[in-house]
């Protein structure tokens, strides 16, 4: 039974490049999560999406990003023009369901280093 | 407002036992968990308190006072394994943001032999 994917592990972009960050959910997950982490600190949320709808992006900058969890495929998280200030660890989350005490299993990240 | 303390730093010896605390303070209260992060690697869960008292889970233990906005991470028995973030995170109460969880910038434990 995978756990959570993402892909790549580690990604490299100059400034004014996109990144394209990719995440697989558990089996009979439909609850996706997006964190960034930068060092020394703690998880920040940026993003809550079920399949096909956003249900909360309150923590995810409004120019630039986007995300979305299609009915079929990953959900992808896509930073345009990205800048040095969004290097960071990028964690994506899946759960089964929102309901109260739902753990959240974590995927391995995704490091974006911007040059 | 939000917040979550914790401890920066924390270190023990290997075979002894140490308390992480964590305090909070957000809109309101559905749950506390506990994620254990090794050095470049994901979150994995730990465990989640809801109700006041003491959940134990072989050696890792954790406490929860809502009344008090407090919680602790109990391990006994440290191995050197166990080096590694520990981080706290609240979900919130209000209806707006159901689905958050509020995280602690982590306990960075070290393990001594």
């Amino acid at each position: 039974n995978a756990g959570v994917m993402q892909n790549p592990r580690h990604l490299v972009r100059r400034r004014g490049q996109e990144a394209r960050l990719r995440c697989s959910p558990m089996k009979g997950h439909s609850h996706v999560y997006w964190y960034r982490q930068l060092p020394e600190e703690g998880l920040k949320f940026m993003v809550y999406l079920q399949k096909e709808n956003i249900i909360d992006e309150s923590g995810m900058p409004k120019e630039r990003f986007s995300a979305e969890f299609p009915k079929e495929g990953p959900s992808i998280l896509r930073i345009q023009q990205v800048v040095r200030g969004d290097s960071a660890a990028y964690f994506c989350a899946s759960s089964p369901s929102s309901g109260f005490g739902e753990t959240q299993y974590f995927g391995p990240g995704t490091r974006l280093l911007v040059l | 407002g939000q917040n979550i303390d914790q401890p920066t730093e924390m270190t023990a010896t290997e075979g002894a036992i140490v308390q992480i605390n964590c305090t909070y303070q957000t809109s309101g209260f559905n749950g506390l968990f506990w994620y254990q992060q090794h050095a470049g690697e994901a979150p994995t869960f730990l465990s989640y308190n809801v109700l006041d008292g003491l959940e134990e889970k072989g050696r890792f233990s954790s406490f929860l006072s809502r009344s008090k906005g407090y919680s602790y991470l109990l391990l006994k028995e440290l191995q050197m394994k166990d080096s590694a973030s520990y981080l706290c995170a609240v979900r919130e109460g209000r209806l707006d943001s159901n689905y958050q969880l509020i995280w602690g910038a982590g306990t960075k434990l070290i393990i001594k032999p």
